[in-house]
């Protein structure tokens, strides 16, 4: 099966707080990409990362961060000292060679508050 | 490069009218897709193809048909719609096979079945 599990609907925190965004998911596929994504309430998607099964490491972008561990099969998203512009939907997705399909978790709502 | 361009952005249609969606990418990319978005759903995998003149279902294909005659193009047909079908369509493409990049998305269409 090929499913991507975000549990956290909506999180609300105060700027500057950190928040880590969840993400599970299950394949059956030894080779496949995970990726985030941004929905802003303007709501075009705006791609964050992508991270193939071969390369746990984890990666930094200014105040965000990923960490991917495959003993878990999660890829959860750390948003450093939250700024308001933050506020958005994130979509943690899944690509997998053996389904040849791009699948997306329910998205989580993250709510920053001034 | 104008990416993936689709229209219409916004259309209302009443309950067993047919439309299509139109979908073009200028990045000559092989695999394209099709996506709705609903409150709480995530985006959901209607229809995809891996090239011109192969298409699959996705998660969600009842009620939509696909075809994929060029490279550029991928439009997607609704034959009777049903209020159900209210929702945010989105379009992507990306690079395949070999090594799948990330989707690029079109803004999305806003459809209405009254």
């Amino acid at each position: 099966a090929q499913k991507v599990t975000q549990a956290q609907t909506e999180i609300s925190v105060v700027e500057k707080e950190d928040v880590t965004l969840d993400c599970v998911y299950e394949t059956r596929d030894t080779t496949y990409y995970l990726f985030w994504y941004k929905q802003p309430p303007s709501g075009e998607l705006v791609f964050l990362i992508r991270r193939n099964s071969f390369d746990e490491q984890n990666e930094i972008s200014g105040r965000y961060s990923w960490n991917f561990q495959k003993s878990t099969s999660s890829f959860n998203f750390t948003i450093t000292a939250s700024q308001v512009v933050d506020s958005a939907v994130y979509f943690c997705a899944h690509f997998g060679g053996g389904y040849n399909k791009l699948i997306f978790g329910a998205g989580t709502r993250l709510a920053v508050h001034p | 490069n104008a990416g993936v361009t689709q229209t219409p952005k916004f259309q209302v249609l009443k309950t067993g009218q047919s439309m299509t969606l139109q979908c073009a990418q200028d990045m000559n990319h092989e695999y394209m897709s099709w996506y709705r978005q609903d409150p709480g759903m995530g985006l959901r995998l209607i229809h995809y193809s891996v090239g011109a003149g192969i298409t699959d279902q996705g998660e969600v294909p009842n009620g939509y048909n696909v075809s994929r005659s060029t490279t550029e193009d991928f439009p997607l047909r609704l034959l009777s719609a049903a209020p159900s079908q209210t929702s945010v369509y989105f379009c992507a493409s990306s690079s395949f096979p070999g090594r799948y990049t990330e989707a690029f998305f079109g803004q999305g269409t806003r459809l209405t079945v009254v």
